[in-house]
């Protein structure tokens, strides 16, 4: 079974400096792998996903991520966080195989880091 | 193109009476998913559906809930006899195949 960590409940981050948001994995193969941004009350948004290539993917809002095989890390990151930029962090997981072996393409989620950005 | 609509946005109702979630996906989008997230914690998978198909629905409680995609119309999520452990927010999310999942705002259900 696929499963997704994020160590951190919390970051705190002076504005202007770099952040960085952990995320951790296991699934069985190579993964894809996503990071949402959710706002209070709001739906999650798409900022970047990896699938295959370059190990450092660049997204929405001038976010980064990359991606460490042998560590099994997607890390999150931003060199100048914005006060704009706080907000609840989910990294998630897909197998590209489909889980359960029914094509599902389901994502599996962390818990989420809350991210403050301190003017 | 409109998101993903989801309504309504907030609903609230008494033990015991059924809810009905409703999922608009993107226009071209025939992958459904729908998921929970309670207080505090990621969003949890329940139900993958193609239209008029349920393809995956191993995150969905056996009892009382229930998806449907049909080939006209919104996805629909039932849930029947709600109870206070329903409470939470529901979010769907449309793909145009097994791709970005784009969420909509979700349903916030309070069981009182």
């Amino acid at each position: 079974a696929q499963s997704v960590a994020q160590p951190e409940d919390q970051v705190n981050v002076a504005e202007g400096n770099p952040l960085t948001v952990k995320c951790t994995y296991s699934v069985s193969g190579n993964p894809y792998l996503f990071w949402y941004v959710q706002y209070p009350n709001r739906g999650l948004q798409f900022l970047l996903k990896y699938i295959t290539g370059d190990n450092l993917v660049k997204g929405s809002y001038g976010f980064e991520a990359e991606f460490n095989k042998s560590q099994t890390s997607f890390h999150l990151k931003k060199p100048s966080a914005l006060v704009s930029d706080s907000a609840l962090y989910f990294c998630a997981v897909r197998d590209p195989r489909g889980s359960s072996g029914a094509g599902s393409y389901q994502l599996t989620f962390g818990k989420g880091t809350k991210l403050s950005v301190i003017p | 193109n409109a998101g993903v609509m989801q309504n309504p946005r907030h609903l609230v109702r008494r033990r015991g009476q059924e809810a009905r979630l409703r999922c608009s996906p993107m226009k071209g989008h025939s992958h459904v998913y729908w998921y929970r997230q309670l207080p505090e914690e990621g969003l949890k998978f329940m139900v993958y559906l193609q239209k008029e198909n349920i393809i995956d629905e191993s995150g969905m409680p056996k009892e009382r809930f229930s998806a449907e995609f049909p080939k006209e119309g919104p996805s629909i999520l039932r849930i029947q006899q709600v109870v206070r452990g329903d409470s939470a927010a529901y979010f769907c999310a449309s793909s145009p195949r097994e791709d970005i999942q784009y969420f909509g705002a979700g349903t916030r259900l309070s069981v009182l």
